[in-house]
């Protein structure tokens, strides 16, 4: 089976920064099926970024995603107060998904 | 407007089962597959499985099988997931998602997300 790897596991910047956050797979991944969430304290995750690279409806402009085979990157431009979340990678292959283990994105 | 709403938290003994509802409303329910995530306290994301509601067909993460059920109930938009022979780890909040699938004109091909998310329901299991 596929693992995703997140890192890193925390990420400690202040607003107006910028975040790269790292995914990478075990085996190669197919771009159209790796997926990026967003996940607030209580609240169920958000959908940020389907296909690698296309922001979901609603999603701002600063988020942006990347990648390819076994490397994938989310990059949030300008942090906003409100972007301070877990963020979790999740790949679909053979029917079956998987998500990373998450990145902490925390205010410094 | 779309939504998932799940039944509400539960208390189990372990060994018991438990069944949790995900009802949806604002679309079609049998055009978008449902699938179980859960997460135990403090922890990551854990994909289960999915049922198609438009005849039933499902596919469970290797690790739940023999324990899981994913079934549906087209006539009043309502997925289950029943998880049983319950442990202590089992604790942890269920969450129903809908999968949408978005095709790119320019690449032609299909990618997808689960784009909207039931609110939540906390099993824990307890003696």
């Amino acid at each position: 089976e596929i693992a995703l790897t997140q890192s890193p596991g925390t990420l400690s910047l202040s607003p107006g920064e910028r975040a790269t956050l790292s995914c990478r797979a075990s085996q190669s991944v197919s771009s159209t099926y790796l997926a990026w969430y967003q996940q607030k304290p209580g609240q169920a995750p958000r959908l940020l970024i389907y296909g690698a690279s296309t922001r979901a409806t609603g999603i701002p402009d600063r988020f942006s995603g990347s990648g390819s085979g076994t490397d994938f990157t989310l990059t949030i431009n300008r942090l906003e107060p409100e972007d301070f979340a877990v963020y979790y990678c999740q790949r679909y292959a053979s029917s079956t998904y998987s998500f990373g283990q998450g990145t902490k994105l925390e205010i410094k | 407007q779309v939504q998932l709403v799940q039944s509400g938290a539960e208390v189990k003994k372990p060994g018991a089962s438990v069944k949790v509802s995900c009802k949806a409303s604002g679309y079609t329910f049998t055009d978008f597959y449902v699938h179980w995530v859960r997460q135990v306290p403090g922890q990551g994301l854990e994909w289960m499985g999915w049922v198609n509601p438009k005849n039933g067909v499902t596919n469970y993460a290797q690790k739940f099988q023999g324990r899981v059920s994913m079934t549906r109930d087209t006539s009043i938009s309502t997925a289950y997931m029943e998880l049983s022979r319950l442990r202590s780890d089992d604790t942890a909040v269920y969450y129903c998602a809908r999968i949408y699938t978005y095709y790119d004109v320019l690449t032609s091909s299909y990618s997808d997300g689960l784009d909207m998310w039931g609110q939540g329901t906390m099993v824990t299991v307890s003696s």
